[in-house]
C-alpha cells in the first residue's frame, strides 16, 4: 500500500517550453502533497505544499508563477514548470501524506527534467 | 547555519564493518525524526523513524539526543547493498508536516 507514482519519469525539453509533471497517490487519498527539487549532490529542497482544493503554499524563494501547482483531487497533484530554462534542470520529486499514517510522507519515484 | 547538518562523507568501509552517521538539527521544537536512504537517481525511502528512547531495526540502530539536538544511525555488519546516501530528516514544529532534509552522508561498502 501507499504507492505514489509520477509521470513522466524523465523529460527533455527546449528552453522556453512548459513541462507538466503529475503526481498520483494510487491506493490512498492524499490530504497533502509536497513538491521537492534536488540538484546533483544536494539534498531535497521543499518547493511547495499542496492541499486538495486550495492554493499551494510556496517556500521562500520559489516563484509561484513559474512553478504552477494544481491539486484538483485527493489523488492527483500537478507541477507545471513554465518557460523552462536550463537552470530548471533538476530532479523533481513529489510526496503524499494521507491514509492511516498521517505523519508519513510517501515519495514518488521522481521526474528528471533536462532543459536544453 | 543549515537546519539539518550531516557529514557528507563518503564513508568507505569493508563488508561486515560497523559504521555510524551523525546529524545535528537546529530547531529545538522539532518533533519527529527520520533516517531515509536514497540510492543514486532514485527517490528517498524511509529507513526508520527515530524515537527518544532509541530504536533498533535489525542491523540498524537509531538514537536521538534532544538536549544536544543530535541524531545518530548505526549500521552493523555492513552489506554491499547498504551502499547509498543516508538522509537525516526532521519535521517542522508546526502542523504542516513539512520535512527538512539534511544533505546526506554517502556510504560505500566494498567487498
Amino acid at each position: 500500500g501507499a504507492v505514489v507514482s509520477q509521470h513522466p519519469s524523465w523529460v527533455i525539453c527546449k528552453s522556453g517550453t512548459s513541462v507538466k509533471i503529475e503526481c498520483r497517490s494510487l491506493d490512498f487519498q492524499a490530504t497533502t502533497m509536497f513538491w521537492y527539487r534536488q540538484f546533483p549532490k544536494q539534498s531535497l529542497m521543499l518547493m511547495a505544499t499542496s492541499n486538495e482544493g486550495s492554493k499551494a503554499t510556496y517556500e521562500q524563494g520559489v516563484e509561484k508563477d513559474k512553478f504552477l501547482i494544481n491539486h484538483a483531487s485527493l489523488t492527483l497533484s500537478t507541477l507545471t514548470v513554465t518557460s523552462a530554462h536550463p537552470e530548471d534542470s533538476s530532479f523533481y520529486i513529489c510526496s503524499a501524506r494521507g491514509g492511516l499514517a498521517v505523519d508519513t510522507q510517501y515519495f514518488g519515484p521522481g521526474t528528471r527534467l533536462t532543459v536544453l | 547555519r543549515k537546519e539539518v547538518e550531516q557529514d557528507p562523507g563518503p564513508f568507505n568501509v569493508p563488508e561486515g564493518a560497523t559504521v555510524a552517521f551523525n546529524c545535528t538539527y537546529s530547531n529545538s521544537a522539532s518533533q519527529s525524526f527520520f533516517w531515509y536512504r536514497q540510492d543514486c537517481r532514485k527517490e528517498p525511502k524511509l529507513l526508520m523513524s527515530v524515537y527518544s528512547s532509541g530504536n533498533e531495526d535489525g542491523r540498524f540502530t537509531a538514537q536521538l539526543n534532544r538536549a544536544s539536538q543530535y541524531i545518530s544511525l548505526l549500521i552493523r555488519d555492513s552489506k554491499l547493498s547498504d551502499s547509498a546516501t543516508y538522509l537525516c530528516v526532521v519535521n517542522t514544529e508546526d502542523s504542516s508536516y513539512k520535512l527538512i532534509f539534511g544533505s546526506g552522508t554517502r556510504l560505500l561498502v566494498r567487498p
